[in-house]
């Protein structure tokens, strides 16, 4: 298994720009979930889906979009990105039976300039 | 989710047995005990849980006193690549909206 992959490793963007962060999962996990990791903080949590077809907002969503047609993938949408959104960006997946231990990926270094 | 407190940092020798700590003293019959752990610019990366009896994986051992409010993880061969910040969470494991909050964690350093 690869477990969770995430394209790009590394994105500059100009402020306004739009792009598609890349998240893929070979494990058949129904729940899966974008966080981000600013320098020295926690992880917040952006949108998080339980399954094809259903996401949800978590934390911070402003800014970002989420779509979930397939069980392995989940991509996130950045629409005019702004340097507030300047981070390392993390997908995750959690195991569908308790006690649900999540699967992160290696992550996305976003810089908007 | 139950507080958690963790040492701020530990060294461990490479080759020795690292013993990283946890204090749950508030945590309720339902709350399992998670570690994670983050290598510099990496992902958080699972390492094991337990509810009541002592674990142990491929990666390390968990050990939970019998009256649940500590557990200590133990990597038996510290190696270089241990170096992280490790995280001790205890939740009740819902499903759906999960979000996993790391506190500050245990730094881990492992000196040659």
């Amino acid at each position: 298994n690869a477990g969770v992959t995430q394209t790009p490793k590394f994105r500059i963007l100009k402020i306004g720009q739009s792009m598609t962060l890349q998240c893929t999962q070979d494990m058949n996990h129904n729940y899966m979930y974008w966080y981000r990791q600013d320098p020295g903080m926690g992880l917040k949590l952006i949108y998080y889906s339980v399954g094809a077809g259903i996401t949800d907002k978590g934390e911070v969503p402003n800014g970002y979009n989420v779509s979930r047609s397939t069980t392995e993938d989940f991509p996130l949408r950045l629409e005019l990105a702004a340097p507030s959104q300047t981070s390392v960006y993390f997908c995750a997946s959690s195991s569908n039976d308790i006690p649900h231990e999540q699967y992160f990926g290696p992550g996305t270094r976003l810089t908007v300039t | 989710d139950a507080k958690t407190t963790q040492p701020t940092s530990m060294d461990c020798a490479e080759g020795r047995a690292a013993n990283l700590p946890c204090n749950h003293s508030t945590i309720s019959g339902n709350e399992y005990v998670y570690w994670y752990r983050q290598i510099h610019s990496q992902g958080p990366q699972y390492i094991i849980h337990g509810l009541k009896n002592n674990e142990t994986n491929e990666m390390a051992s968990l050990i939970i006193t019998e009256d649940r409010k500590s557990s200590t993880l133990i990597l038996p061969h510290a190696t270089l690549r241990d170096t992280a910040v490790y995280y001790c969470i205890v939740r009740v494991p819902f499903s759906g909206y999960q979000k996993v909050t790391f506190g500050t964690g245990t730094k881990l350093q492992v000196i040659p």
